[in-house]
């Protein structure tokens, strides 16, 4: 499997503004994504992140709310803007896909915990 | 959309009981992965499913690919402390995206 970070590990921001969160793989994979996890929910996915062009967004998630940036194959950002308290979640970086790694088969990063007051 | 019912929601067990969750779709699946979310950590691949039919293992942990291709279980023998978390199913069609089963979250009395 792939190795991933992601940073920061947990954050506590005033609503209003905007968190930039980090997530890099020690390995070249095709595919990344970004997930959201409410307290006590199921993981509900944002969006692809696409290189070298605009993500893939799914239904209920928009690119003003979350701009996602993949400058490489090892390397993704998703930012939360303008946040409220209902932003309180665990953001998720998960891979898919490169040398070593089988398709189907997706490895998520440690997560960033993320409390808006 | 593809929908995914996963039971139970909560299981509390005693130490070296065998559990088993299980999964069921309204969609044909080609895949079923399991993971396992430690509190804190995001979720940990256990065990991925390619085939219906296909019975896999690894370690104490058995999952199977349903016959009809719209569901999953995955059993742990022999539970110890350390099984502690929530396991959550994930399956998806051909290119499609991972559809996640609301978790069971399993509790081990030493």
């Amino acid at each position: 499997s792939a190795v991933i970070s992601q940073k920061p590990s947990r954050d506590i921001c005033q609503r209003g503004t905007s968190l930039t969160i980090q997530c890099q793989v020690d390995s070249q994979v095709t595919m990344m994504f970004w997930y959201r996890q409410q307290p006590g929910q199921s993981l509900t996915l944002i969006a692809t992140a696409n290189q070298g062009s605009e993500a893939t967004y799914e239904s209920g998630f928009v690119i003003d709310k979350f701009p996602i940036s993949r400058p490489n194959l090892t390397f993704s950002t998703l930012t939360v803007s303008n946040m409220s308290p209902e932003d309180s979640s665990i953001y998720l970086c998960s891979v898919e896909g490169g040398p070593g790694l089988l398709y189907n088969e997706q490895f998520f990063g440690p997560g960033t915990r993320l409390t808006v007051l | 959309g593809q929908q995914l019912n996963q039971s139970p929601q909560s299981m509390f067990i005693q130490e070296g009981e065998d559990v088993s969750m299980n999964c069921t779709s309204s969609s044909i699946f080609n895949t079923w992965l399991w993971y396992k979310q430690d509190p804190g950590e995001g979720p940990v691949l256990l065990i991925a499913l390619y085939k219906a039919g296909e019975l896999t293992s690894n370690g104490r942990l058995t999952a199977q690919f349903g016959i009809t291709r719209k569901d999953s279980f995955l059993n742990i023998s022999a539970s110890i402390p350390s099984d502690v978390g929530i396991y959550f199913c994930a399956g998806r069609t051909s290119g499609s995206r991972l559809t996640f089963g609301e978790g069971t979250q399993l509790t081990v009395n030493p």
